[in-house]
């Protein structure tokens, strides 16, 4: 079936440094959907970043994350890190109703 | 004025007790889900919904069964708590793509 690998489970980083996430995913679908949701301490997820388009740029909220469907990856950066950065990241994906969830990437970015 | 929202917050139950989770929506989505986090685990579907009086199973089900009586509202239903499933439980709709996740309900189970 469907899936999604977060190969990092757990990000430290200083502040100001570039932030890289990596996502990669399996799908039966040939059009999929690629989300980055984040999760902040004691809060439910909430979508950052969604792609559908092929090598096209997505951007919020100082993120950006390019769906390659020649290597079936979605990866996530930012150029700066901020100390309000530090939350879960979660990579997924669905070609319908129901959306497979990476394991889930922490980010600690300390001053 | 959240369009996803799960009642209780929290709650403690004993092992072997039946417990109910409740959610309502007001973003007019067919689709429901309910999933679990556990550290380690991320988020992991347990059942889901895409039209009021029908549930399907997703990858974890064994334990729970849910209700969707109507197109607003999701019910989670342990029949028999155990110690393994305490855990965060979200409850989302959909459009049916993105996913608007309810605030979560923090269960123990003792």
């Amino acid at each position: 079936g469907d899936s999604v690998t977060q190969t990092e489970g757990l990000v430290t980083l200083t502040e100001g440094l570039p932030v890289m996430l990596n996502c990669t995913y399996q799908t039966i679908y040939s059009n999929p959907f690629l989300f980055w949701y984040v999760q902040h301490l004691n809060e439910s997820p909430r979508l950052l970043l969604k792609s559908f388009t092929d090598n096209k740029r997505t951007e919020h909220q100082g993120f950006h994350a390019t769906l390659h469907k020649s290597s079936s990856s979605f990866h996530l950066q930012k150029s700066s890190a901020q100390l309000s950065d530090s939350a879960l990241y979660y990579c997924a994906s669905t070609g319908g109703y129901k959306v497979v969830f990476g394991s889930g990437t922490r980010l600690l970015v300390s001053p | 004025e959240a369009a996803v929202t799960q009642s209780p917050r929290s709650k403690v139950a004993v092992t072997g007790g039946k417990v109910t989770l409740s959610c309502h929506q007001t973003n007019n989505h067919d689709y429901m889900y309910w999933y679990r986090q556990d550290t380690g685990h991320g988020l992991r579907l347990i059942h889901y919904s895409y039209v009021a009086d029908s549930t399907e199973k997703g990858d974890i089900p064994d334990g729970y069964k849910a209700s969707r009586p109507s197109q607003e509202n999701f019910s989670l239903i342990l029949e028999l708590a155990s110690l393994s499933q305490t855990a965060v439980y979200f409850c989302a709709s959909s459009d049916p793509y993105e996913q608007y996740f309810g605030p979560g309900t923090r269960l123990t189970v003792l």
